[in-house]
């Protein structure tokens, strides 16, 4: 069974902290992803990430950064959060294997609220 | 860009009736996915059901089918014999068939259903 684990479901900070949002999948998949879901905008992807130490970004990039040191392991980052981060965060992975559907598997999410 | 947009943000169906959500899609691709997505409140994404685009038989998963129309770009889910369970928010999402894929999502369509 596929598992995509975020480190915290839920997270309070203040205006002005640095912010790390921690996901771990267990499927080896190459592909890695960060998306913010706001009500009545859908999900919009924050970054991704195709392999070891690559990145690339999403629609909606600006005040966040990420890293992937290691496969399992995808890093969202808050440099110095802001209340228009309050928002619910899902990482998700797939893989890049053809023909398997490319399909995304979903942790279940971090609602972060800045105050 | 790729561009996914659910024309309905909330729909109601009573229990063991049939309901439909639509799904219209953007892209200059021939080779894609399409997928819909199932978030309930507990706020776990799962995958309901995929369709790729180069097989023209519409995909079933036991009381869920699509009706995949590739050239108006139109990619609806039917619902049959709903349950209380189906109560959800529904997202259409698109991936190109390529290998680090990312998934568009569309705004979502809140179901609930009516005992």
């Amino acid at each position: 069974d596929v598992k995509v684990t975020q480190s915290s479901r839920y997270l309070v900070k203040r205006t002005g902290e640095k912010v790390f949002l921690e996901c771990v999948q267990d499927m080896d998949h190459e592909n890695m992803f960060w998306y913010r879901q706001d009500p009545g905008l859908g999900l919009r992807l924050i970054y991704f990430s195709y392999d070891v130490k690559m990145k690339e970004k999403g629609d909606i990039p600006e005040g966040y950064s990420v890293s992937r040191e290691k496969k399992e392991r995808f890093s969202l980052i808050l440099e110095s959060a802001s209340t228009n981060q309050t928002s619910m965060y899902l990482c998700a992975s797939s893989t890049q294997q053809q023909g398997l559907g490319t399909e995304a598997f979903f942790g279940q999410g971090t609602r972060l609220t800045v105050v | 860009a790729q561009t996914v947009t659910q024309s309905q943000p909330e729909m109601s169906v009573q229990e063991a009736e049939t309901v439909t959500l639509s799904c219209t899609y953007d892209t200059s691709e021939s080779d894609y996915y399409l997928f819909w997505y199932k978030q309930p409140p507990s706020r776990q994404m799962i995958l309901v059901i995929r369709q790729e685009a180069y097989k023209q038989q519409n995909a079933t998963e036991n009381r869920f089918s699509v009706n995949f129309q590739k050239a108006a770009k139109s990619f609806s889910l039917k619902i049959s014999d709903s349950q209380l369970g189906d109560a959800a928010m529904y997202f259409c999402a698109y991936s190109f068939m390529g290998g680090s894929e990312k998934l568009v999502f569309g705004k979502g369509t809140k179901l609930t259903v009516n005992p």
